[in-house]
C-alpha cells in the first residue's frame, strides 16, 4: 500500500523566504505526482503536476521535482508571500489497479508572516 | 481550470437522519469521480470510486449501506449518509476526474457535515 509522508508537518517563516517542501512515498510505480493547496475549511486546488516520466514542473513561483526511483518530491515556493499561507499536499497517483487513484499525507501547513 | 462544485456547503442535521451531498462537474464531463472524508488535522481519506453508469468501490472499512453513492450521469455523483450519527460529523470532499489515466482531479469546496 502506499504511504506518504510530508516534511516538515508545519512551517512558520517570514514573507520573502525560499522555501522547501518534502514529500516521500512508499511506491515508487505511478503515475503521476500532483501538488494541492488546502485552505482552511476548503477544497483542494490543483498546483502542480508531474508525469512520471518528467523530472520537474514549473507554475510561476513554484517548482516542483520528482525524483520517481527514490521515491521523492520537492515542492519549492521562492519569494513567499502571506497568500501563500495554507496546507500544501502532495499526492501521487496509483498506476495498474489502482491507476487515477491519489494517495495523500497529511501535509505540510505553511504560514507565512508579513 | 475546470469546476467541480459541492452541495451543500454545510449541514447540520439530527442524529438517524439521511443527509445527500451533490458533486458536479461544471464544464467536463467526469467518467470518475471520487469521495473523500476529511478530520481536522488529517489527511483525505479515500471512501469510495464511482464510475458513471456503475456500482461505486469502496475502501476496505466503508460501509457501502451507511454511505450510498450514485454516479448516474456524467456530471452528476451523490452521497447519502444514511441514518447519520456524531461520528459520522466530518468534511467530505469529492473530485472528479475526465477521461484518460493521466488526467488531473479536479476537487471540490467540500462540504461540513455536523450530526447532532
Amino acid at each position: 500500500k502506499q504511504e506518504v509522508t510530508q516534511i516538515p508537518a508545519a512551517l512558520s517563516v517570514p514573507e520573502g523566504e525560499n522555501l522547501v517542501l518534502n514529500c516521500s512515498f512508499t511506491d515508487s510505480a505511478i503515475y503521476n505526482l500532483q501538488w494541492f493547496r488546502q485552505d482552511p475549511g476548503k477544497g483542494l486546488t490543483s498546483l502542480l503536476l508531474i508525469q512520471s516520466s518528467q523530472r520537474e514542473q514549473t507554475s510561476g513561483r513554484l517548482n516542483a521535482s520528482l525524483d520517481k526511483s527514490s521515491g521523492r518530491s520537492t515542492l519549492y515556493i521562492a519569494a513567499s508571500q502571506p497568500g501563500d499561507s495554507a496546507t500544501y499536499l502532495c499526492a501521487p497517483t496509483g498506476r495498474g489497479s489502482t491507476l487515477g487513484r491519489l494517495y495523500f499525507g497529511r501535509g505540510t501547513q505553511l504560514t507565512v508572516w508579513p | 481550470g475546470a469546476v467541480v462544485s459541492q452541495h451543500p456547503s454545510w449541514v447540520i442535521c439530527k442524529s438517524g437522519t439521511s443527509v445527500k451531498i451533490e458533486c458536479r462537474s461544471l464544464d467536463f464531463q467526469a467518467t470518475t469521480m471520487f469521495w473523500y472524508r476529511q478530520f481536522p488535522k488529517q489527511s483525505l481519506m479515500l471512501m469510495a470510486t464511482s464510475n458513471e453508469g456503475s456500482k461505486a468501490t469502496y475502501e476496505q472499512g466503508v460501509e457501502k449501506d451507511k454511505f450510498l453513492i450514485n454516479h448516474a450521469s456524467l456530471t452528476l455523483s451523490t452521497l447519502t449518509v444514511t441514518s447519520a450519527h456524531p461520528e459520522d460529523s466530518s468534511f467530505y470532499i469529492c473530485s472528479a476526474r475526465g477521461q484518460g489515466p493521466g488526467a488531473t482531479q479536479y476537487f471540490g469546496p467540500g462540504t461540513r457535515l455536523l450530526v447532532l
